[in-house]
C-alpha cells in the first residue's frame, strides 16, 4: 500500500500558485519524498524530491515540515499545462521502487 | 537527450497470445523497472533491474509475466497466454543508479481482447 495519502482533485487558476499537500506520517528517517505528475496518457514526469530539507528547481518548490509527516508541492505560477495528476512517493533506498497511490488531479483553469 | 522508449506504442492481441514489450533505457543507466498502469488508477511496481539481473520481481502477478535484461541495457517484458485482466498500460521507467529518480517512457498500452 501507498505511504502517502493526497486529495483526489484540487482546481487552481491560472497564473496562481497551485499548493498540493501529501500526508506521510509514517515516514521513516531514511526515506525521501518524490513528486511526479503524469498528463494525459504520457509516462509521469519526475518533479522534484527531498529528504528534510525544502527543496527548490526550475519546475517547483518542496516544502517538508520538521517532523516530515507532510510536504507540500509548490508550483508558483500555475498554466494550463500544469493540469495533470500529481504523485507524492515516498521512497525507501534498500527497495527502490515506487509506490504510487492514486495522487491528485489538478486542474488549472483559464 | 533520448529519453526512455517504449515500443511498440500499443499492442493489441487475442486472449491466449504471447506478446512482448521492449524497453530502451537511457544510455549508461544501470537501473531499469517496469510499472503497470490500469485505467484511473496510479503505476503498480512490476519488476527492477540492476545491470542484468533482476533485483526484485516481487510484482509480477503471476508465472506469465517474465522480463529479461540480458545485455544490462534492452529489457524486454513478455507475457504468455495473455488474459482480458491484463490490459493495461505498461511503463518502463529508468535511473542513473538504483537511489536516483526514475525516468520513465511513454508506454505501451496492451489491449487483449
Amino acid at each position: 500500500d501507498a505511504k502517502t495519502t493526497q486529495p483526489p482533485s484540487m482546481d487552481c487558476a491560472e497564473g496562481r500558485a497551485a499548493n498540493l499537500p501529501c500526508n506521510h506520517s509514517t515516514i521513516s528517517g531514511n526515506e525521501y519524498v518524490y513528486w511526479y505528475r503524469q498528463i494525459h496518457s504520457q509516462g509521469p514526469q519526475y518533479i522534484i524530491h527531498g529528504l528534510k530539507n525544502n527543496e527548490t528547481n526550475e519546475m517547483a518548490s518542496l516544502i517538508i515540515t520538521e517532523d516530515r509527516k507532510s510536504s507540500t508541492l509548490i508550483l508558483p505560477h500555475a498554466t494550463l499545462r500544469d493540469t495533470a495528476v500529481y504523485y507524492c512517493i515516498v521512497f525507501t533506498s534498500g527497495t527502490y521502487k515506487y509506490i504510487f497511490g492514486t495522487g491528485t488531479r489538478l486542474k488549472v483553469l483559464a | 537527450g533520448a529519453g526512455v522508449s517504449q515500443t511498440p506504442s500499443n499492442k493489441v492481441t487475442e486472449k491466449g497470445k504471447y506478446v512482448e514489450l521492449r524497453c530502451d533505457p537511457i544510455s549508461g543507466h544501470t537501473a531499469l523497472y517496469w510499472y503497470r498502469q490500469s485505467l484511473g488508477q496510479g503505476p503498480e511496481f512490476l519488476i527492477y533491474f540492476q545491470g542484468t539481473g533482476a533485483a526484485d520481481d516481487s510484482g509480477l502477478p503471476n508465472d506469465r509475466f517474465f522480463a529479461v535484461r540480458p545485455e544490462g541495457s534492452v529489457s524486454t517484458l513478455k507475457i504468455q497466454r495473455t488474459e482480458r485482466g491484463d490490459s493495461a498500460v505498461y511503463l518502463c521507467a529508468s535511473s542513473l543508479t538504483r537511489d536516483n529518480e526514475q525516468f520513465f517512457g511513454p508506454g505501451t498500452r496492451l489491449t487483449v481482447l
